[in-house]
């Protein structure tokens, strides 16, 4: 399986400060994607990043992909408690399928 | 647009007894694929599709069965349910490109528990 494992599987943290979570692959990909899921919801699209892109930014997240070492981190910066919630990877090859990791647990305390 | 609508949100069923979740989108997108979500287990890709009359499988397909036969809607058949599919469906949709699926949009899902 391709799945994407996400590093670490729970992260807490202050308001203001920025959360880091990372995501590792084991095949090549045409694009990775990172979602966001509230409790008792459906995901969420944050951001994609393409195999040929190394950084992107949206708003207050930032991501980066070397595919080289197969990995993928999601930054946000200045979290709030709102940002509390799971964060998946998720990896598209060109086989059709886009595949989940396990998620990381995300608690901002206020 | 209502977006991705799955019903129904709750449901309980006996060992052996079948039942289809409904999953409509009405964004006009081809790609639609129906996920599990267990506890500690992430999203699994039970099946997709590409397009209205093609489908295939994806991780966890066995014990399921989907059909296309529009564009809109993606069911997704339990044929005897089983303790070991209590869990958390969620059906989503991708508009087409080459290369995809891309952004996925997320139904709300189906709290599904087996007895």
């Amino acid at each position: 399986s391709q799945q994407g494992e996400e590093d670490p599987q729970a992260l807490s943290i202050q308001e203001g400060e920025n959360a880091t979570m990372n995501c590792s692959y084991k095949t090549s990909i045409n694009n990775l994607q990172w979602y966001r899921q509230n409790s008792g919801r459906g995901l969420v699209h944050l951001i994609l990043i393409r195999s040929n892109e190394r950084e992107k930014h949206s708003g207050r997240l930032r991501v980066t992909l070397d595919t080289s070492k197969k990995s993928s981190s999601l930054l946000i910066t200045a979290s709030r408690a709102a940002d509390t919630a799971s964060y998946f990877c998720a990896t598209n090859n060109q086989g059709g399928k886009l595949i989940f990791g396990q998620g990381t647990e995300l608690s901002v305390k206020p | 647009n209502a977006g991705v609508t799955q019903t129904p949100k709750f449901q309980v069923l006996k060992t052996g007894q079948s039942m289809t979740l409904q999953c409509a989108q009405d964004m006009n997108h081809e790609y639609m694929s129906w996920y599990r979500q267990d506890p500690g287990m992430g999203l699994r890709l039970i099946h997709y599709s590409v397009g209205a009359g093609i489908t295939d499988q994806g991780e966890v397909p066995n014990g399921y069965n989907v059909s296309r036969s529009t564009t809109e809607d993606f069911p997704l058949r339990l044929l005897s349910a089983a303790p070991s599919q209590t869990s958390v469906y969620f059906c989503a949709s991708s508009p087409p490109s080459a290369g995809g699926p891309y952004e996925q949009y997320f139904g709300p899902g189906t709290r599904l528990t087996v007895t």
